[in-house]
């Protein structure tokens, strides 16, 4: 069955960076999109952006566009997400999840990976 | 961006009560509309896509309607397992955008 597994939490200091892998498991990993969101209490589900790795292409939300880059490494079925110039704004729950069909729903999410930014 | 508007933001039923969760967006989203129910701690699970269609596995008693701007999940007869947080998601346009959620619990 289709898994996402993510890497561990993460606390990091306000202007730091964060780098959060998600490892896919369960399907052929090139051929459906990743896509990224967050979940804060100040601004709920947030859609930050996706990565296709069959080719490396992304789109990012534009509220996150210059501090978000997704990335992906076929030869070991992971997708990087990584965020930079943290604020406190930044802490909460950071999710994978799989698009099934390319059009933007998410059947499959991994367990999330909770990013604390405190000074 | 689109607004998703959910309501209520919480409910509180009995057993094997139907309970009804509404979703309106602020533009026309087709039927590019999905359903998942969210436990404490947990990842969001897919229940319904395409605004009517049911996720494998998901019990028959989770359904769902609408088009256009108006959507409505419905659990036809509330089970403990129920109990849960549920939230629309549209995709017909990037960014997509999620509604800011049901707390559906017991009375």
């Amino acid at each position: 069955q289709v898994q996402l597994v993510q890497s561990g939490a993460e606390v990091k200091k306000p202007g730091a960076s964060v780098k959060v892998s998600c490892e896919a498991s369960g399907y052929k990993f090139a051929a459906n999109y990743i896509h990224w969101i967050r979940q804060t209490p100040g601004r709920g589900l947030e859609w930050m952006g996706c990565i296709y790795p069959h080719n490396g292409a992304t789109e990012y939300s534009r509220n996150f566009q210059g501090r978000v880059t997704m990335t992906a490494d076929r030869s070991i079925s992971t997708v990087y997400m990584e965020v930079t110039r943290l604020t406190s704004d930044d802490t909460g729950v950071y999710y994978c999840a799989r698009d099934p069909r390319g059009l933007n729903y998410f059947d499959s999410w991994g367990h999330g990976t909770l990013v604390t930014v405190s000074s | 961006d689109i607004q998703m508007t959910q309501s209520p933001s919480s409910l509180a039923a009995s057993l094997g009560d139907r309970v009804t969760i509404t979703c309106q967006g602020s533009q026309d989203t087709g039927n590019y509309l999905s359903w998942y129910q969210q436990k404490p701690g947990k990842a969001p699970k897919l229940l319904i896509y395409g605004a009517t269609e049911l996720e494998p596995g998901v019990p028959s008693r989770f359904s769902g309607s609408g088009y256009v701007t108006n959507f409505t999940l419905i659990i036809s007869s509330l089970q403990p397992e129920d109990i849960a947080t549920y939230f629309c998601l549209q995709y017909a346009l990037l960014p997509v955008t999620f509604g800011q959620g049901t707390r559906v619990h017991f009375k």
